[in-house]
């Protein structure tokens, strides 16, 4: 089967910085992407790895180990405003047709 | 053009009755995508257009739904006779094919159905 898990909250302060983890289980994989979501908005995409490595944006940092099947997402010098659900997700299928398997979602709440 | 937009934000209707819903992908884009979310969950695939092609159907979407892209532009979902479970959120996204990341999608604001 094809799944993702990762944690359901996260808390963490204001300047602090939170690690997320997404451990996965699929067939005809590729890529592991990590989109943001506010309560009430659309998934934007942060990053994306496709290659074992660290991806660097901004304060947001992604790692991907497919030999682990696990990746995470980094976020540094946390802010109110990243408080969101933030979703791990498995591109997915042969051709590069750009579907996604995603995971449940972490809820991260940044408190001042 | 400053994204994706879909068409109702929100859509209340009773069992049984049919719905459609709209989006348009960014000019662009060729590739379109249909996902559904309920709370507290990570969106679901439901279906994938390449152009006017719909090239894959999830196996959650039944017989009463069916989608469409006339010309490669917009797309319509339409739930037909629809059941409460059919409540939730319905997410476009559109993609370019030589996107500069295999993977990034550009999200709508999605439709919101309430089935009572």
């Amino acid at each position: 089967g094809q799944s993702l898990e990762q944690p359901s909250e996260v808390t963490a302060v204001e300047g602090a910085i939170v690690q997320i983890n997404c451990t996965y289980q699929t067939s005809g994989f590729y890529g592991l992407s990590w989109y943001q979501q506010h309560d009430g908005g659309a998934p934007t995409f942060l990053s994306y790895n496709g290659l074992d490595g660290l991806e660097e944006t901004g304060r947001f940092s992604s790692f991907l180990s497919r030999s682990d099947s696990y990746g995470y997402l980094l976020l540094q010098e946390l802010q109110m405003k990243d408080s969101a659900s933030y979703f791990c997700a498995g591109g997915h299928g042969s051709g590069n047709t750009g579907k996604l398997i995603f995971g449940q979602g972490t809820t991260l709440q940044v408190k001042p | 053009d400053t994204g994706v937009s879909q068409d109702p934000r929100h859509k209340i209707t009773k069992r049984g009755q049919n719905v459609t819903f709209r989006c348009d992908p960014i000019s662009e884009h060729n590739r379109l995508y249909w996902y559904r979310q309920t709370l507290g969950q990570g969106p679901e695939f439901l279906t994938y257009f390449q152009n006017e092609a719909q090239l894959e159907k999830s196996r959650l979407l039944s017989d009463r739904f069916s989608a469409e892209r006339p010309k490669g532009s917009f797309s319509t979902l339409e739930i037909q006779r629809t059941e409460q479970g059919d409540s939730a959120m319905y997410l476009c996204a559109s993609s370019p094919r030589q996107g500069r990341v295999r993977t990034e999608a550009f999200f709508g604001q999605g439709t919101r159905l309430t089935v009572v």
